[in-house]
């Protein structure tokens, strides 16, 4: 069974980082892009970053982009985002979702068919 | 800020069909497929429609997805209680360079 487990959420102030974990199970990590997405508690998704298999291909928000770093483990399974600089409204869910085209060199146009159940980043002073 | 808008509500009685719309523009829907998910009440999100109309296995028939120009649509027939919950529809924006979601409807089975 394919599982994502997320990990490193918690609460920090404004200007502080924090690095989020994902670990992967159950299918060959290497052969697909990874991405994550955040989700305030009872408002809508936002794609914040995607990595494609080869961490050649790698793309952001807007809205994070400059601040927040995705990266990739192949060897060790694990897809990883580095947030820098947080801001109050970076406070979410974030989940980690695998993209479900088997090696795509572009993360342009995925569809994730497997998801984390998340870990919560609050960003307060 | 989502670029993506669907209706914020939809509902029906059980058996009935429901439609849900998504519109985008030329940048995002109108150059590349749609993906539908559903999110179950604290659940993480579920794919549930691929490339437009194409369904991953283990979702039944009666969900579909179709597309026209810079809309999509998801329709539920045979409503159950079982599918009430959040659906959004996402797309990448060659624009944005980057995958852009609906702001999501809620499906209410009364």
């Amino acid at each position: 069974e394919e599982q994502l487990v997320e990990s490193g959420g918690g609460m920090v102030q404004p200007g502080r980082s924090l690095r989020l974990s994902c670990a992967a199970s159950g299918f060959t990590f290497d052969d697909y892009a990874m991405h994550w997405v955040r989700q305030v508690p009872g408002k809508g998704l936002e794609w914040v970053s995607g990595i494609s298999w080869n961490s050649g291909s790698i793309a952001y928000a807007d809205s994070v982009k400059g601040r927040f770093t995705i990266s990739r483990d192949n060897a060790e399974n694990a897809l990883y985002l580095l947030m820098n600089n947080l801001k109050t409204e970076d406070t979410a869910l974030y989940y980690c979702a695998k993209d479900f085209r088997w090696r795509r060199l572009a993360v342009a146009g995925g569809s994730f068919d497997t998801w984390g159940q998340g870990t919560l980043v609050t960003v307060s002073s | 800020q989502s670029v993506l808008t669907q209706p914020p509500s939809a509902s029906g009685t059980p058996g009935q069909r429901v439609t849900i719309s998504c519109s985008g523009s030329s940048s995002n829907i109108g150059s590349n497929t749609v993906t539908w998910y559903q999110q179950l009440p604290g659940a993480a999100p579920k794919l549930l429609i691929y490339s437009n109309n194409q369904r991953p296995s283990g979702v039944p028939d009666r969900f579909s997805g179709s597309k026209s120009g810079t809309s999509a649509s998801l329709a539920i027939s045979g409503l159950q209680s079982e599918d009430e919950a959040d659906f959004y529809c996402a797309a990448w924006d060659d624009s944005l360079n980057g995958s852009v979601f609906g702001t999501g409807t809620k499906v209410t089975v009364l």
